[in-house]
């Protein structure tokens, strides 16, 4: 398995606190993505990274806000958390040229 | 930009039966294709993936699938499938060159035994 791990993995938070969920990888790979999981649509890209202090918005980026200081890690964060950010978060990391993409086990948040 | 339509959201097979996940695609452009699996409550992993070559492209667990470009499909196959493949799959495509995949919605695969 690539070397991707998330924390935390389960996360219950009330609407209108920040939150940020954590991405961190040992494989030393380029390009990192952030996802949503929700029934029936899929994953749908947040924000991507293609390199330190490198990020661009995907396709769900509204309400969402995204850092990364160093390779191995990426941060995602809710400013303001809403009902609808309820979801589940997957990580995603792949080097340039391969295009295949490795992912982490996910963080199930619930914003109430 | 490109799109994924995978017309079977859940697709009920026998053991031991054949089965066929259809995956559509649109693109203005060539593209790479993948599968990618998800088993309950884990991550997605990398069936196939069909980036040049050979139009039918093996993955692993037995699962192929075929590129069919005048189609543009990229549907998966298995001749017999396991109780053990109950999962989630889902199509990806992105244009070449392009390191972002779009997905589609995915199907449920559910084995009766």
């Amino acid at each position: 398995d690539a070397g991707i791990t998330q924390s935390p993995r389960h996360k219950v938070t009330e609407t209108g606190t920040p939150v940020t969920l954590r991405c961190h990888q040992t494989e030393n790979h380029r390009y990192m993505y952030w996802y949503r999981q929700d029934p029936g649509h899929g994953l749908r890209l947040i924000h991507y990274s293609y390199g330190v202090k490198d990020t661009d918005k995907g396709e769900v980026s509204d309400g969402y806000s995204v850092s990364r200081s160093k390779t191995e890690d990426f941060l995602l964060t809710l400013e303001s958390a809403t009902s609808s950010q309820t979801s589940v978060y997957f990580c995603a990391i792949s080097s340039r040229g391969y295009y295949e993409q490795y992912f982490g086990p996910g963080t199930r948040l619930t914003v109430t | 930009a490109q799109s994924v339509t995978q017309l079977d959201s859940q697709v009920p097979v026998f053991e031991e039966a054949p089965v066929e996940l259809r995956c559509n695609y649109s693109s203005s452009v060539s593209v790479y294709l993948f599968w990618y699996v998800q088993y309950p409550n884990q991550g997605l992993q990398l069936l196939l993936k069909y980036l040049s070559g050979s139009t039918l492209v093996k993955g692993i667990n037995g699962f192929e699938a075929e590129f069919n470009k005048s189609q543009t499909s990229f549907h998966l196959r298995k001749p017999s499938v396991h109780i053990s493949d109950t999962a989630e799959y889902f199509c990806a495509v992105t244009p070449q060159g392009n390191e972002k995949l779009t997905f589609g919605t995915g199907t449920r695969l559910t084995i009766i035994p």
